[in-house]
């Protein structure tokens, strides 16, 4: 157990609907990171939050945002959705997301989520 | 390019090692990754190695990093059936992870 958590562990929606992820980071962690994991794309990173601030934004397309709250969860909003944004979710946490051994990132068990 | 790149699979047998290979593309990276995906899981961090390091050893576990080649390794002494799973290889660019395609480990009893 990695310590971060992550829910619904399965979610199935319709295209065009919009959905939330929702992230617990490890204690004491300060930064949270997104990343999609899909047959064809392999895992692409997504977004960093670090405290509430965005840090480092990847290959998230327009329709997604995330957050991170004052008591340091996150969340993913994906909206519009179509077929190809079915894959896995996942949510990791670092210490400080500065550099350095405490970037080292425990992932969550992820969101796996079916658009049909 | 701009890949990690690792081979797909391997297979190998109960009790023989295991050798999980890795390039990577930054020389600038500071740290590199192995994580482990068994079916229907996330991602476990397995070990990590810090670029000025040649070589880390955690019980049955042995990276070796070239940074010449910008070349990692995963060595994997005694590998059992729960050994099976998929083995990722991540170079960290900034503090984003880029990961490889993953290695799929089969180890046949």
């Amino acid at each position: 157990d990695s310590g971060v958590t992550q829910t619904p562990k399965h979610l199935i929606t319709a295209t065009g609907q919009r959905v939330t992820l929702r992230c617990s980071p490890r204690s004491g962690d300060l930064s949270v990171y997104w990343y999609q994991q899909s047959l064809d794309q392999g895992l692409q990173f997504l977004i960093q939050y670090y405290n509430g601030e965005e840090r480092a934004k990847g290959n998230i397309l327009e329709r997604f945002s995330a957050q991170q709250f004052p008591d340091l969860h996150s969340e993913l909003n994906l909206s519009s959705l179509e077929l190809g944004d079915s894959a896995l979710y996942f949510c990791a946490s670092s210490g400080l997301g500065t550099g350095g051994y405490q970037e080292t990132q425990y992932f969550g068990p992820g969101t796996r989520l079916l658009v049909l | 390019g701009e890949d990690v790149e690792q081979s797909l699979f391997l297979s190998v047998r109960e009790g023989d090692s295991s050798v999980i290979n890795c390039t990577y593309t930054d020389s600038s990276s500071t740290y590199l990754y192995w994580y482990k995906q068994e079916p229907g899981a996330g991602l476990q961090l397995l070990t990590y190695i810090f670029s000025n390091m040649d070589m880390k050893q955690d019980q049955r576990l042995t990276v070796l990093l070239n940074k010449k080649d910008k070349h990692l390794s995963l060595r994997i002494a005694d590998t059992q059936t729960g050994d099976s799973a998929i083995y990722f290889c991540a170079e960290m660019r900034n503090t984003p992870l880029v990961f490889g395609k993953g290695t799929r480990l089969s180890v046949i009893a």
